[in-house]
């Protein structure tokens, strides 16, 4: 299994660009998760979706922060407009599991706004 | 309150030694516990999981659950380099309908030769 598939690995733009930031879950895994990790704030989930619907979007800092997932094996987190603030590794996790216990990473994008 | 906590770290401890990284959780409801490590760059991953009162060993990991106390924590006998990593507790906390992994900030840990 290739396991969480996740691109671009880096990510540098500038203030006020649209930002696609994309996630393949693996195989058979109902559950996806989007995470955002910084060292002030450490890991915060930020969306998590149940076979492709949103189940919670409380942690979405704001409206410039949307996410999709249009299918079982694709998802995106956008960013529209980014800021310097948003700058921060985003991971993506999937799970079997319904609370989703056991989460397995993505290897996480680098996302530098300048 | 944090829902989720751990000593802030870091942590430094010789080769062969045992680490002991300590969690507590706001959430009395809160059932299922896992500890996850993240070597530096890397992606977080499950190392141990625990949902009863008492010690879970696998390896050279122990994890300990204290429900009354609100308490987990997690011993790491005779430490080796390659353990230096962050260790992020986390905790399922349910909102009305559902529950969601919630992390804490992690401890650093360095296992020095």
């Amino acid at each position: 299994d290739a396991g969480v598939i996740q691109s671009p690995r880096h990510e540098v733009t500038e203030m006020g660009q649209e930002v696609t930031l994309r996630c393949k879950p693996i195989s058979g895994h109902d559950y996806l998760f989007w995470y955002r990790q910084t060292m002030m704030r450490g890991l915060e989930l930020l969306i998590y979706f149940n076979n492709n619907v949103p189940i919670d979007d409380s942690g979405m800092p704001e409206d410039r922060f949307s996410a999709k997932m249009p299918n079982a094996s694709f998802s995106t987190l956008k960013i529209q407009p980014s800021e310097p603030r948003d700058s921060a590794v985003y991971f993506c996790a999937s799970s079997p599991d319904p609370q989703g216990e056991t989460q397995y990473f993505g290897p996480g994008t680098r996302l530098l706004v300048l | 309150q944090k829902e989720v906590e751990q000593n802030s770290g870091p942590l430094s401890v010789p080769e062969g030694a045992i680490a002991s990284l300590n969690c507590t959780y706001s959430d009395r409801g809160s059932q299922s516990f896992f500890w996850y490590r993240q070597y530096s760059g890397k992606s977080p991953e499950l190392i141990m999981s625990i949902y009863s009162n008492g010690d879970k060993e696998d390896g050279r990991f122990t994890a300990q659950l204290n429900k009354a106390s609100q308490y987990v924590s997690l011993l790491i006998r005779d430490s080796q380099p390659s353990d230096s990593a962050t260790y992020l507790c986390a905790v399922i906390t349910w909102g009305t309908s559902y529950g969601k992994l919630t992390f804490g900030q992690g401890t650093i840990l360095t296992v020095h030769p």
